[in-house]
């Protein structure tokens, strides 16, 4: 079975601009988060979403928004893009465990990434 | 607030050594998930491992071993006979339970050469 999948792989923007970052669950997974990761850090949490619809959001600014399909693929979208967005731009997919719920129990699956770079 | 440190920023061992990655937590939760994930050059982080708060006994899988003590808040990553291959950057994380959602909470990461 294929893993999660993103596109594009890499990225180049400038300042001011706006960018979609797009990903593609584990077949079956129902739940997208994503994270973002900047050189030499830990992921940091953006959004997690669950049946197309936003269940939690960490602490990023509202130039940050995402959204997800039908098809439980997401997108992330960022506006007025500035140089402290670039990143490696994680996405993980997961399945609830436990009667449908989101758990903190369950095991969140990543994908290879988009490296976004804004000059 | 929920925290995980890993001191570590770097370690350099020979092929063949062991070594051990530490993991030491904070958490208010009584009840929690801990987990290792391994970030390769390509990017993708690779699931290694989930331990629950309630199961303190030390998991083996081949090469890899995972001693979690509660007492200390530690969950720490030992790798029996380092190869070429296990060189990357090695990161534990904690899960937190949010309204209706879960976040993982990472270290900054450990980053592991093993040399030939």
């Amino acid at each position: 079975d294929a893993g999660v999948t993103q596109s594009p792989t890499h990225l180049i923007k400038t300042r001011g601009q706006h960018v979609t970052l797009r990903c593609s669950p584990i077949s079956g997974h129902k739940s997208v988060s994503w994270y973002q990761q900047v050189l030499g850090q830990g992921p940091q949490f953006i959004f997690q979403y669950y049946e197309k619809e936003e269940r939690g959001r960490g602490n990023f600014p509202d130039r940050f928004s995402a959204r997800q399909f039908p098809n439980y693929s997401s997108e992330l979208n960022v506006n007025a893009l500035l140089l402290g967005d670039s990143a490696l731009y994680l996405c993980a997919s997961s399945h609830p465990t436990s009667g449908g719920r989101l758990q903190y129990t369950d095991t969140q699956y990543f994908g290879p990434g988009t490296r976004l770079t804004v000059l | 607030a929920q925290k995980v440190t890993q001191a570590q920023t770097e370690i350099s061992v020979v092929e063949k050594e062991d070594v051990t990655l530490d993991c030491v937590y904070e958490t208010r939760d009584t009840t929690y998930y801990l987990f290792w994930y391994k970030q390769p050059p390509s990017g993708e982080l690779v699931f290694l491992i989930r331990r629950n708060s309630f199961d303190e006994q030390n998991e083996i899988s081949g090469r890899y071993s995972w001693n979690f003590q509660k007492s200390t808040s530690s969950f720490n990553f030992t790798i029996t006979a380092s190869q070429v291959v296990d060189s990357a950057v090695y990161f534990c994380a904690l899960s937190e339970e949010m309204d209706s959602s879960y976040k993982l909470i990472f270290g900054s990461g450990t980053r592991l050469l093993v040399r030939p």
